[in-house]
């Protein structure tokens, strides 16, 4: 079974630019969550979706962040005119029900 | 406001003795609680959960402890080896049950010393 699957697992982009991460989650589950980490910063929950529908952005961002788990196809991170700010590590998680979380090994974003 | 506390600073263990690692919490009632290791440029991995209603768990090596008076989980690895080396990080539910809001503390950097 494979696990969960991001890409790419390096961006680089331009002040200005749009960044789109994908995530794959593992194959039948319906829970998908993704997590920002700064070095030496935990990990930073940002939303939480389910198949069409956002549960939870409470850490996400109003503006220039948006996440998509549509029901065909990978979830979707896109950050918008992105600044120096937004480099980090951004994971992708998923899970089934109440179970733990499965992550991915992440991408890493640089802004230049 | 919520908070979890792990160790910032590394802890470095000699090979074959037991490590054991501290998560405090403040202003949580979480559900469960749980631990994951990171190793550098990768996601994190589940360890182990731990209920409230339990005070303790096993995994092999692991052994995780839960005390929600003291508002501490204690991780111990016993007979620890260089592979052990990574970043753990404890998680506790937000919202009263289920996967959705779990809150992650910074992690403590483990080091096993041949």
């Amino acid at each position: 079974n494979a696990g969960v699957m991001q890409n790419p697992r390096h961006l680089v982009r331009r002040r200005g630019q749009e960044a789109r991460l994908r995530c794959s989650p593992v194959k039948g589950h319906s829970h998908v969550y993704w997590y920002r980490q700064l070095p030496e910063e935990g990990l930073k929950f940002m939303v939480y979706l389910q198949k069409e529908n956002i549960i939870d952005e409470s850490g996400m961002p109003k503006e220039r962040f948006s996440a998509e788990f549509p029901k065909e196809g990978p979830s979707i991170l896109r950050i918008q005119q992105v600044v120096r700010g937004d480099s980090a590590a951004y994971f992708c998680a998923s899970s089934q029900d109440n179970s733990p979380l499965h992550f991915g090994n992440g991408t890493r974003l640089t802004v230049t | 406001s919520q908070k979890i506390e792990q160790n910032s600073e590394a802890l470095n263990i000699q090979e074959g003795k037991t490590a054991t690692l501290t998560c405090n919490y403040t202003n949580y009632s979480p559900a469960y609680l749980q631990w994951y290791r990171q190793d550098p440029g990768r996601g994190p991995v589940f360890l182990l959960l731990i209920r409230e209603n339990e005070k303790e768990k096993r995994k092999e090596r692991l052994k995780v402890t839960f005390d929600t008076t003291l508002k501490q989980s204690l991780f111990h690895i016993t007979a620890s080896q260089p592979a052990d080396s990574a970043t753990y990080l404890c998680a506790l539910d937000s919202s009263g049950g289920g996967a959705d809001g779990l809150t992650f503390g910074k992690g403590t950097h483990l080091i096993i010393q041949p």
